[in-house]
């Protein structure tokens, strides 16, 4: 049984188009995360949501919306895609009041655009 | 500033010999998290060890164990017996409480591990 499972694995798509990335958890965890990792493979949070509700807000551009149905899946759409957008985005989940908590990550969704 | 430093782009270390990997951590909390994780060429971001900044005693995981030093705020893994699967990426990573950094988990830019036989 997958704890964190993202859809697609890879997406390559052209400049401009709109896709999005799906995020599920069975952990019962109440918060889950979007990370960048860049071609230097650096990890960035983008994004954090705990019980549907929005907490972390990084400085990302407004082509990227996540969307939280309910506490088990966080999905990322990103509008007008452009070159720079191409990374790896790994969804993670955790509780938020254990800092004894790591985070348990999907396998990442490679994006290439083109 | 940068809150976890990992100093080592690059290591390589023989089959069956042990290596340290270098994490120096900044915050002003008193409660954290230290965490290492592996990531292999595969591409999946794997769970390692975990140091509270409460515990007094390392911590330690099969052949993974966490140097602890807090009045250094270093957190160094050392990987004992190198085998040819412990070939990847390392990263250190720390969650400080709510109100410090977020309650979020806040990578270091990672070691790069090559064993060789």
């Amino acid at each position: 049984d997958t704890a964190v499972s993202q859809t697609p694995k890879y997406l390559v798509t052209q400049m401009g188009n709109d896709k999005s990335i799906k995020c599920e958890q069975n952990l019962g965890h109440d918060t889950m995360y979007w990370y960048k990792q860049d071609s230097k493979k650096f990890l960035k949070i983008m994004f954090s949501y705990n019980n549907k509700e929005l907490i972390i807000n990084e400085t990302v551009p407004n082509r990227f919306s996540p969307k939280s149905p309910d506490k088990a899946h966080l999905n990322l759409h990103i509008n007008s895609l452009e070159l720079g957008d191409s990374a790896v985005y790994f969804c993670a989940s955790s509780q938020i009041v254990a800092l004894n908590y790591g985070y348990t990550f999907g396998s990442g969704t490679r994006l290439t655009v083109v | 500033a940068q809150k976890i430093t990992q100093t080592q782009p690059g290591m390589f270390v023989q089959e069956k010999e042990a290596v340290t990997l270098d994490c120096t951590y900044d915050t002003s909390d008193q409660s954290y998290g230290l965490f290492w994780y592996k990531q292999p060429s595969s591409g999946e971001m794997i769970f390692l060890i975990y140091q509270g900044s409460y515990d007094e005693q390392n911590a330690t995981e099969g052949r993974y164990s966490l140097n602890f030093q807090k009045a250094r705020k270093s957190a160094n893994l050392v990987i004992s017996a190198s085998q040819l699967g412990d070939s990847a990426m390392y990263f250190c990573a720390m969650r400080e409480g709510l109100t410090g950094g977020g309650n979020k988990l806040t990578f270091g830019t990672g070691t790069q591990l090559k064993v060789e036989l």
